[in-house]
């Protein structure tokens, strides 16, 4: 049973490009969490999602952040007209279920902006 | 509202010797305790949980932790560490019985350790 792939793994962006990054959570699982850790800190919660739905988005920016997960496809999150403050590793984990304690973690996607 | 500190940013050790690492946290509702271990360049891996019972949980790798209500704790510790067991250390909390909610972590302690 693979687990939570995300793709890319290593992103470069220059300031002002979009970044997109994917998600597909586990087989079975329709619930996908997106968390940013930035340099020197632990994770933060951004978005939570069901295929579909935006769940709770309490931790995402106000602004250039958007997150989707539709019902075919992986889970996408889109930072627009990124700046170097966006630069850190994003983590996404699924769930099979809305519970908390059965979040399954992938490797991360490095973005960089230079 | 929910947070987590863990006490150390750093812990050296040397190989076989025992290691602690302190987590607190604070919250107004029941929890579910979670430690996580980051890898260089890898995502995380799920160490041990608490959700109930047994206050002493035991996870993988040899390594257990105690759940202490009374002093908002969760403590990480092994009686004797290998080289490989150098990484970061997370711990997390989330709400008991609320669904859906997200993971709140701590900072992370790095733990080294050094023959």
């Amino acid at each position: 049973n693979a687990g939570v792939m995300q793709n890319p793994r290593h992103l470069v962006r220059r300031r002002g490009q979009e970044a997109r990054l994917r998600c597909s959570p586990m087989k079975g699982h329709s619930h996908v969490y997106w968390y940013r850790q930035l340099p020197e800190e632990g994770l933060k919660f951004m978005v939570y999602l069901q295929k579909e739905n935006i769940i709770d988005e309490s931790g995402m920016p106000k602004e250039r952040f958007s997150a989707e997960f539709p019902k075919e496809g992986p889970s996408i999150l889109r930072i627009q007209q990124v700046v170097r403050g966006d630069s850190a590793a994003y983590f996404c984990a699924s769930s099979p279920k809305s519970v908390s304690y059965e979040q399954y973690f992938g490797p991360g996607t490095r973005l960089t902006v230079t | 509202a929910q947070s987590v500190t863990q006490l150390d940013s750093q812990v050296p050790v040397f190989e076989e010797a025992p290691v602690e690492l302190r987590c607190n946290y604070s919250s107004s509702v029941s929890v579910y305790l979670f430690w996580y271990v980051q890898y260089p360049n890898q995502g995380l891996q799920l160490l041990l949980k608490y959700l109930s019972g047994s206050t002493l949980v035991k996870g993988i790798n040899g390594f257990e932790a105690e759940f202490n209500k009374s002093q908002t704790s969760f403590h990480l510790r092994k009686p004797s560490v290998h080289i490989s067991d150098t990484a970061e250390y997370f711990c997390a909390v989330s709400g008991g019985n609320q669904a859906g909610t997200a993971l709140i972590f701590g900072k992370g302690t790095t733990l080294s350790v050094s023959s």
